[in-house]
């Protein structure tokens, strides 16, 4: 069965930091990550979706990264803003016949940025 | 473009009673699932439905039914509450391959 582990469970840093999330998986048959954000007492919002035959994936301040066989991705995040702080989740979504298409979950990290 | 709604945004029930929470979506997508999430648990799937007619169990499917009324619509029912039951409901879906997108949530207590 899947497993998703994200590393650390809370970070708390001040602002203009650059710091780095991390997830890994224990099945490599995955077709895509997926990294959302959740604001409290909110849903989640897609932040990057890496397909399983890219490397990396950048949309603004945030960077992921892929490493499909050795199972991780690291979420890095320049210059950290007080808007930041949010609870990260990584999912990835099974390539495997029976379970093809559905996601699996990290419990995410919790983070802080203080000005 | 309303993308996933869900309805109601809380509700209270007594153990025992039922109720249906509502799910939709207006992208045309052809999968959906229901999550719900619990504090120090991660995003559990319940049940999802990978198109229209199909319907599978996820890894909590205990005490839920589901119903995928067409393309746009997909209930989670709750036939006789339980006190185990009380979390937050997402609805979510996806097209093919794609980013899956997330409704607000449903806030359930059961006492």
């Amino acid at each position: 069965k899947q497993e998703v582990t994200q590393i650390p469970a809370a970070l708390s840093v001040p602002e203009g930091e650059n710091l780095v999330l991390n997830c890994s998986f224990t099945d490599s048959a995955i077709y895509n990550l997926q990294w959302f954000r959740q604001d409290p007492g909110k849903g989640l919002t897609s932040l990057l979706l890496i397909q399983s035959s890219q490397r990396e994936q950048t949309s603004g301040r945030l960077n992921a990264s892929l490493d499909k066989s050795s199972g991780r991705s690291t979420l890095y995040i320049a210059a950290s803003q007080p808007g930041d702080s949010a609870t990260y989740l990584c999912a990835v979504t099974s390539d495997r016949g029976s379970t093809l298409g559905r996601l699996y979950f990290g419990r995410g990290t919790q983070l802080t940025v203080w000005p | 473009n309303a993308g996933v709604t869900q309805t109601p945004k809380f509700q209270v029930l007594k153990t025992g009673q039922s109720m249906t929470l509502q799910c939709a979506q207006d992208m045309n997508h052809n999968s959906m699932y229901w999550y719900r999430q619990d504090p120090g648990m991660g995003l559990r799937l319940i049940y999802y439905s990978a198109s229209e007619g199909t319907t599978d169990k996820g890894e909590v499917p205990n005490g839920y039914n589901v119903s995928r009324l067409n393309k746009r619509e997909f209930s989670l029912r709750l036939e006789s509450a339980a006190p185990s039951q009380t979390s937050v409901y997402f609805c979510a879906s996806t097209g093919g391959g794609t980013e899956q997108y997330f409704g607000p949530g449903t806030r359930l207590t059961v006492t």
